[in-house]
């Protein structure tokens, strides 16, 4: 079992709707990540949250919002997604102290955009 | 243009045999390394981990060797068993940014029975 929880796993939206993906972990992890994932390619990083604070970006479309509430918590808001957004959306979490620190993962969220 | 490579996409070996998964990368201030397993419908899971201190790092049936003069890094599985059979995937951070992982294609391993 996962010690790091993605709700819902599946979810289907028209480009004009606006959802929220969520994350939660109970590790006392510091650090958590959302990630993209592409049919039969590697996990792309999407956001950082160090200490409750977005840390790194990488040049994330703004239809795309992250939000860390809480030390425990992770949301993904995504309003007028494209057909192209349709991946496994991967939710990570890691001690976020120093080097050496391996990402620990949710099962992720299917998102299909119609 | 990817930091990490995985050139085999697939690798078939038969049960009891050795797994031997490679990976290749171009950044030198590469200072962490990880290799994950994923199920399908799963996310990936951490197996095993090794710092650019250390050339080899041993958990159980797993066993991680790093060659930094020839920027490659690889996995033994000893002995393989079917249910060793899933993607895997290698991944690297740098020391001043350790935050963020650099993955690789991944090699869907099989282990036949």
């Amino acid at each position: 079992d996962t010690e790091v929880t993605q709700t819902p796993k599946h979810l289907v939206m028209g480009m004009t709707n606006k959802k929220s993906l969520k994350c939660e972990q109970h590790m006392g992890h510091r650090a958590m990540y959302w990630y993209k994932q592409k049919a039969k390619k590697p996990p792309e990083l999407m956001f950082v949250y160090s200490y409750e604070k977005l840390s790194i970006n990488e040049s994330v479309p703004s239809r795309f919002s992250p939000e860390c509430p809480n030390s425990s918590l992770l949301n993904l808001h995504l309003h007028a997604l494209q057909p192209e957004d349709s991946a496994l959306y991967l939710c990570a979490s890691s001690q976020g102290v120093g080097l050496g620190q391996p990402q620990h993962f949710g099962d992720g969220t299917r998102l299909s955009i119609l | 243009d990817q930091q990490v490579k995985q050139n085999s996409p697939s690798l078939s070996v038969q049960e009891g045999r050795i797994s031997i998964l490679n990976c290749d990368y171009t950044n030198s201030m590469f200072d962490y390394f990880l290799w994950y397993k994923k199920y399908p419908a799963e996310g990936p899971t951490f197996l095993i981990s090794i710092s650019s201190i250390k050339d080899k790092n041993e958990d159980g049936r797993f066993t991680v060797f790093l060659n930094k003069s020839a920027k490659h890094l690889s996995l033994h599985i000893v002995p393989s068993q079917p249910g060793d059979s899933a993607v895997y995937f290698c991944a690297a951070s740098e020391r001043n940014n350790f935050n963020k992982f650099y993955f690789g294609s991944g090699t869907k391993l099989n282990v036949k029975p």
